[in-house]
Protein backbone atom coordinates (compact mmCIF):
# COMPACT_ATOMS: atom_id res chain seq x y z
CA UNK A 1 0.00 0.00 0.00
CA UNK A 2 1.12 3.42 -0.73
CA UNK A 3 2.48 5.54 1.91
CA UNK A 4 3.88 8.93 2.60
CA UNK A 5 4.78 9.99 6.20
CA UNK A 6 5.57 12.77 7.51
CA UNK A 7 7.52 13.58 10.75
CA UNK A 8 5.27 15.83 12.67
CA UNK A 9 1.78 16.36 12.47
CA UNK A 10 1.56 19.12 14.54
CA UNK A 11 4.65 21.97 15.51
CA UNK A 12 5.04 24.73 17.40
CA UNK A 13 8.11 27.01 16.96
CA UNK A 14 9.15 30.52 17.60
CA UNK A 15 9.96 33.18 15.26
CA UNK A 16 13.26 32.84 13.98
CA UNK A 17 14.13 29.18 15.10
CA UNK A 18 15.08 26.91 11.96
CA UNK A 19 12.49 24.30 11.11
CA UNK A 20 13.02 20.54 9.69
CA UNK A 21 10.28 19.04 8.08
CA UNK A 22 10.78 15.60 7.23
CA UNK A 23 8.81 13.70 4.55
CA UNK A 24 9.33 9.96 3.00
CA UNK A 25 7.51 8.02 0.95
CA UNK A 26 7.65 3.48 0.67
CA UNK A 27 6.80 3.82 -3.09
CA UNK A 28 10.39 4.48 -4.87
CA UNK A 29 8.90 7.51 -6.46
CA UNK A 30 11.15 9.60 -8.51
CA UNK A 31 9.14 12.81 -7.80
CA UNK A 32 8.55 14.82 -4.58
CA UNK A 33 6.86 17.80 -3.56
CA UNK A 34 5.93 20.09 -0.63
CA UNK A 35 2.82 22.54 -0.60
CA UNK A 36 1.49 24.78 1.69
CA UNK A 37 -2.18 24.76 2.08
CA UNK A 38 -3.99 27.78 3.26
CA UNK A 39 -7.76 28.56 3.55
CA UNK A 40 -9.03 30.21 0.13
CA UNK A 41 -5.67 30.06 -1.69
CA UNK A 42 -5.81 26.29 -1.75
CA UNK A 43 -2.55 24.28 -2.35
CA UNK A 44 0.18 26.44 -3.39
CA UNK A 45 4.00 24.78 -4.43
CA UNK A 46 7.03 25.53 -2.62
CA UNK A 47 9.41 23.25 -4.35
CA UNK A 48 9.40 20.01 -5.86
CA UNK A 49 12.19 17.14 -6.90
CA UNK A 50 12.66 15.26 -9.69
CA UNK A 51 15.89 12.81 -8.58
CA UNK A 52 18.05 12.55 -5.69
CA UNK A 53 20.02 15.82 -5.49
CA UNK A 54 17.92 17.24 -7.31
CA UNK A 55 15.31 20.65 -6.77
CA UNK A 56 13.23 23.08 -8.75
CA UNK A 57 11.46 26.24 -6.84
CA UNK A 58 7.74 26.24 -7.09
CA UNK A 59 5.85 28.55 -6.85
CA UNK A 60 6.43 30.52 -3.45
CA UNK A 61 10.15 29.18 -2.61
CA UNK A 62 11.26 32.61 -0.69
CA UNK A 63 12.03 31.97 2.87
CA UNK A 64 11.99 27.94 2.15
CA UNK A 65 14.80 25.36 1.38
CA UNK A 66 14.42 21.77 0.57
CA UNK A 67 16.88 18.90 0.73
CA UNK A 68 17.01 15.39 -0.89
CA UNK A 69 19.77 13.07 -0.12
CA UNK A 70 18.24 10.31 -0.52
CA UNK A 71 15.46 9.07 -3.05
CA UNK A 72 12.64 8.28 -0.26
CA UNK A 73 13.47 11.41 1.43
CA UNK A 74 12.48 14.96 1.03
CA UNK A 75 13.01 17.24 3.64
CA UNK A 76 11.55 21.36 3.59
CA UNK A 77 13.57 24.16 5.90
CA UNK A 78 12.46 26.96 7.04
CA UNK A 79 16.18 28.77 7.89
CA UNK A 80 14.84 31.35 10.38
CA UNK A 81 10.88 31.15 10.78
CA UNK A 82 8.56 34.17 10.52
CA UNK A 83 4.72 33.71 11.83
CA UNK A 84 4.08 34.14 8.05
CA UNK A 85 5.03 30.67 7.46
CA UNK A 86 2.08 29.32 10.01
CA UNK A 87 0.50 26.97 7.75
CA UNK A 88 -0.33 23.26 7.04
CA UNK A 89 2.58 21.92 4.74
CA UNK A 90 2.15 18.84 2.95
CA UNK A 91 4.21 16.42 1.67
CA UNK A 92 3.66 14.65 -1.75
CA UNK A 93 5.35 11.89 -4.63
CA UNK A 94 4.56 10.82 -7.75
CA UNK A 95 6.64 8.29 -9.86
CA UNK A 96 7.75 9.46 -13.27
CA UNK A 97 9.06 10.55 -15.85
CA UNK A 98 8.39 8.93 -18.44
CA UNK A 99 6.05 8.46 -21.38
CA UNK A 100 2.63 8.07 -19.21
CA UNK A 101 1.25 11.26 -18.68
CA UNK A 102 -1.03 10.33 -16.04
CA UNK A 103 0.22 11.22 -12.70
CA UNK A 104 -1.32 10.57 -9.53
CA UNK A 105 0.40 12.62 -6.50
CA UNK A 106 0.27 10.43 -3.32
CA UNK A 107 0.04 13.07 -0.04
CA UNK A 108 1.20 12.58 3.40
CA UNK A 109 -1.12 13.96 6.15
CA UNK A 110 0.33 17.32 7.08
CA UNK A 111 2.04 19.02 9.06
CA UNK A 112 0.03 22.22 10.99
CA UNK A 113 3.11 24.13 11.72
CA UNK A 114 2.49 27.54 14.26
CA UNK A 115 5.57 30.02 14.22
CA UNK A 116 4.77 32.19 17.60
CA UNK B 1 0.15 32.59 -14.49
CA UNK B 2 -1.99 29.62 -14.27
CA UNK B 3 -4.98 29.88 -12.01
CA UNK B 4 -6.83 26.71 -11.29
CA UNK B 5 -10.64 28.69 -9.38
CA UNK B 6 -13.16 26.94 -7.46
CA UNK B 7 -15.71 28.54 -5.49
CA UNK B 8 -15.10 28.01 -1.66
CA UNK B 9 -18.12 26.87 -0.07
CA UNK B 10 -21.15 24.36 -0.91
CA UNK B 11 -23.71 23.05 1.74
CA UNK B 12 -26.28 20.61 0.29
CA UNK B 13 -28.76 18.24 2.26
CA UNK B 14 -27.77 14.71 2.91
CA UNK B 15 -29.51 12.59 -0.49
CA UNK B 16 -29.01 15.12 -2.58
CA UNK B 17 -26.50 15.99 -5.48
CA UNK B 18 -23.78 18.14 -5.23
CA UNK B 19 -22.20 19.99 -7.89
CA UNK B 20 -18.48 21.50 -7.95
CA UNK B 21 -17.24 23.73 -10.41
CA UNK B 22 -13.78 24.23 -11.42
CA UNK B 23 -12.44 26.31 -14.32
CA UNK B 24 -8.89 26.22 -15.31
CA UNK B 25 -6.31 28.27 -17.70
CA UNK B 26 -4.50 25.44 -19.02
CA UNK B 27 -5.54 24.26 -22.34
CA UNK B 28 -2.74 21.83 -23.33
CA UNK B 29 -3.38 20.33 -20.02
CA UNK B 30 -3.70 16.07 -20.10
CA UNK B 31 -5.57 15.23 -17.05
CA UNK B 32 -7.81 16.74 -15.02
CA UNK B 33 -8.21 15.67 -11.43
CA UNK B 34 -10.28 15.86 -8.23
CA UNK B 35 -8.90 15.00 -5.02
CA UNK B 36 -11.18 14.97 -1.56
CA UNK B 37 -9.31 16.04 1.96
CA UNK B 38 -10.84 14.89 4.92
CA UNK B 39 -10.91 17.17 7.99
CA UNK B 40 -7.19 16.18 9.28
CA UNK B 41 -5.73 14.44 6.92
CA UNK B 42 -4.16 14.79 3.73
CA UNK B 43 -5.42 14.94 -0.10
CA UNK B 44 -6.64 11.78 -1.81
CA UNK B 45 -7.19 10.94 -5.15
CA UNK B 46 -11.16 10.99 -6.02
CA UNK B 47 -11.09 10.37 -9.58
CA UNK B 48 -9.57 12.18 -13.33
CA UNK B 49 -10.40 12.66 -16.63
CA UNK B 50 -8.30 12.43 -19.80
CA UNK B 51 -8.84 15.65 -21.88
CA UNK B 52 -10.19 13.96 -24.82
CA UNK B 53 -12.67 12.73 -22.69
CA UNK B 54 -16.48 15.02 -22.10
CA UNK B 55 -17.85 12.95 -19.33
CA UNK B 56 -16.62 10.12 -17.11
CA UNK B 57 -18.42 8.45 -14.42
CA UNK B 58 -17.64 6.36 -11.74
CA UNK B 59 -20.47 5.31 -9.42
CA UNK B 60 -22.15 8.21 -7.50
CA UNK B 61 -19.28 10.31 -9.29
CA UNK B 62 -19.88 12.10 -12.61
CA UNK B 63 -16.51 14.57 -13.64
CA UNK B 64 -18.00 17.12 -17.14
CA UNK B 65 -15.25 18.48 -18.95
CA UNK B 66 -16.12 21.76 -21.29
CA UNK B 67 -12.89 22.21 -23.01
CA UNK B 68 -13.59 24.94 -25.05
CA UNK B 69 -14.81 26.68 -21.90
CA UNK B 70 -12.25 25.07 -19.34
CA UNK B 71 -14.83 24.29 -17.46
CA UNK B 72 -15.18 21.02 -14.66
CA UNK B 73 -16.83 19.82 -12.83
CA UNK B 74 -17.41 16.79 -10.38
CA UNK B 75 -20.98 16.13 -9.55
CA UNK B 76 -21.87 13.67 -6.40
CA UNK B 77 -25.55 12.05 -6.86
CA UNK B 78 -27.24 11.00 -3.12
CA UNK B 79 -24.69 12.96 -1.20
CA UNK B 80 -23.85 11.78 2.16
CA UNK B 81 -22.60 12.66 5.75
CA UNK B 82 -19.48 11.08 4.68
CA UNK B 83 -18.49 13.26 1.33
CA UNK B 84 -18.68 16.14 3.80
CA UNK B 85 -14.58 17.26 2.88
CA UNK B 86 -12.35 20.06 0.67
CA UNK B 87 -12.31 19.15 -3.08
CA UNK B 88 -9.87 19.89 -4.74
CA UNK B 89 -9.22 20.36 -8.75
CA UNK B 90 -6.12 20.11 -10.48
CA UNK B 91 -4.80 20.03 -13.96
CA UNK B 92 -1.42 18.92 -14.87
CA UNK B 93 0.14 21.97 -17.56
CA UNK B 94 0.89 19.51 -19.94
CA UNK B 95 2.89 16.71 -18.65
CA UNK B 96 5.40 18.59 -16.75
CA UNK B 97 4.96 16.39 -13.79
CA UNK B 98 3.52 18.97 -11.35
CA UNK B 99 0.11 19.74 -10.55
CA UNK B 100 -1.69 22.80 -10.40
CA UNK B 101 -4.49 22.95 -7.58
CA UNK B 102 -7.23 24.77 -7.39
CA UNK B 103 -8.53 26.80 -4.18
CA UNK B 104 -10.91 23.96 -2.40
CA UNK B 105 -14.18 24.09 -2.33
CA UNK B 106 -15.59 22.99 1.26
CA UNK B 107 -18.78 20.46 0.90
CA UNK B 108 -20.79 20.73 4.24
CA UNK B 109 -23.35 18.21 4.17
CA UNK B 110 -26.58 18.19 6.55
CA UNK B 111 -28.36 15.28 7.99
Amino acid sequence: DVKVTQSSRYLVKRTGEKVFLECVQDMDHENMFWYRQDPGLGLRLIYFSYDVKMKEKGDIPEGYSVSREKKERFSLILESASTNQTSMYLCASSSGPGPVLYNEQFFGPGTRLTVL
Amino acid sequence: GEDVEQSLFLSVREGDSSVINCTYTDSSSTYLYWYKQEPGAGLQLLTYIFSNMDMKQDQRLTVLLNKKDKHLSLRIADTQTGDSAIYFCAEDGGATNKLIFGTGTLLAVQP
